[in-house]
């Protein structure tokens, strides 16, 4: 199985720093990884495809890089709407997807 | 615009059964492969099980391998999995997710299974 490690489990930041959140795949996956929004009581909501690939949408603040073993989500300057959870999730390994255990990004 | 709508959620004692459904709008669904997907209260997000757009190929995680069902009726614009010998560890929201692109693209407001005696 691909095992998939976030970092940082959480992270305090402010409105306009910029963030960003590694994932770490067990083994190479390509580009295979998306990048996912939770907020409260929500639905998670998909920001990134194909490891660099914005999803319609979404604004350009967040983008998403890497490819093999290491990701990065990047949000270039925070909005008091990013404030969420956040998951990446391969599919390198179909259909046995993985997602990484989640990032909780909090007000400073 | 991309709609799912989660039902059939609810309180069930451990050993026990339940349906879930799912309705389609919004695309074509009978040319889409469908997920479902859950949460744990206060946990990560665990891929459940997978349907291609005509049934061909139907895939389980380990955790529920022969004890829940996915199905779909593209007629009825329906996804449903059924739960079967539930136990405690499958409270969660359950969410049913349409691939797009790539799998994994567009989910449902999930329904709440509760597990409990």
């Amino acid at each position: 199985d691909i095992q998939m490690t976030q970092s940082p489990s959480s992270l305090s930041a402010s409105v306009g720093d910029r963030v960003t959140i590694t994932c770490r795949a067990s083994q190479g996956i390509g580009n295979d990884l998306g990048w996912y929004q939770q907020k409260p009581g929500k639905a998670p909501k998909r920001l990134i495809y194909a490891a660099s690939s914005l999803q319609s949408g979404v604004p350009s603040r967040f983008s998403g890089s890497g490819s093999g073993t290491e990701f990065t989500l990047t949000i270039s300057s925070l909005q008091p709407e990013d404030f969420a959870t956040y998951y990446c999730l391969q599919h390198k390994s179909y259909p046995q997807y993985t997602f990484g255990q989640g990032t909780k990004l909090e007000i400073k | 615009e991309v709609q799912l709508v989660e039902s059939g959620g609810g309180l069930v004692k451990p050993g026990g059964s339940l349906e879930l459904s799912c309705a389609a709008s919004g695309f074509t669904f009978g040319t889409y492969t469908m997920n479902w997907v859950r949460q744990a209260p206060g946990k990560g997000l665990e891929w459940v099980s997978l349907i291609s757009s005509s049934s061909s190929y139907i895939y389980y995680a380990d955790s529920v391998k022969g004890r829940f069902t996915i199905s779909r009726d593209n007629a009825k614009n329906s996804l449903y999995l059924q739960l079967n010998s539930l136990r405690a560890d499958d409270t969660a929201v359950y969410y049913c997710v349409r691939d797009s692109t790539t799998p994994l693209g567009y989910w449902g407001q999930g329904t709440l299974v509760t597990v409990s005696s």
